[in-house]
């Protein structure tokens, strides 16, 4: 079975500054990909950052950039140069060679004037 | 593109009554999905559709949860005497189906908040 661990709750970061939320997941499969999706108050799911497992490079979308340590089962999202309109809840989510995402229970991120 | 789209938006029924939830994927998306949200919570899988087949059923809660998928496009939600448990966001996704990464993106609807007074 596939799981998806955030520890953090809540977070909260400065306008224009950096932060990093952490996920973790456990899969026996050798062939998975990870997400990261942000959730606004509007509900909306929307794709931050995809990153293949077998790939060894991080994947970066502008602002956004993960740290994926395959050993660790570690997928941590970086925001950088925070801006308001960040704020919203993110999930981290797993897939495999089936279909169906395991989404952790969610990271709220507050951004600070 | 139009994205997925999802109606209603907000839908408030009574106890025991029967609700139905439409979504509406993106075009030449053969995979779809539906997911629960529950208040503070994390996405729980319902079930998927590969064209108009369900492969897995596994996430419906009960017997009172069906859904179906006709012409390889539109899904409909439907949750019989409804519950006040059901109260929750139901989500829907789609994606091009397929094993690389880009085909299992799955893009969300805006989701249909239920409320079961």
């Amino acid at each position: 079975a596939q799981t998806v661990t955030q520890s953090q709750p809540e977070m909260s970061v400065q306008e224009a500054e950096t932060v990093t939320l952490s996920c973790t997941y456990d899969t026996s499969e050798s062939d998975y990909y990870l997400f990261w999706y942000k959730q606004p108050p509007s509900r909306q799911m929307i794709l931050v950052i995809r990153q293949e497992a077998y790939k060894q490079q991080n994947a970066t979308e502008n602002r956004f950039s993960v740290n994926f340590q395959k050993a660790a089962k570690s997928f941590s999202l970086k925001i950088s140069d925070s801006q308001l309109g960040d704020a919203a809840m993110y999930f981290c989510a797993v897939t495999s060679g089936t279909y169906k995402y395991i989404f952790g229970t969610g990271t709220r991120l507050k951004v600070l004037a | 593109g139009a994205g997925v789209s999802q109606s209603p938006s907000n839908k408030v029924t009574e106890k025991g009554k029967d609700v139905e939830l439409r979504c509406d994927p993106i075009s030449g998306h053969t995979a779809l999905y539906w997911y629960r949200q529950s208040l503070g919570q994390g996405l729980e899988f319902l079930i998927y559709f590969q064209g108009n087949s369900a492969p897995d059923k596994s996430g419906l809660p009960s017997d009172r949860f069906s859904a179906e998928r006709t012409g390889g496009s539109v899904s409909t939600l439907t949750i019989q005497r409804t519950q006040q448990e059901d109260s929750a966001v139901y989500l829907c996704a789609s994606s091009l189906g397929g094993t690389s990464g880009g085909r299992k993106t799955q893009y969300f609807g805006p989701g249909t908040r239920l409320l079961v007074l």
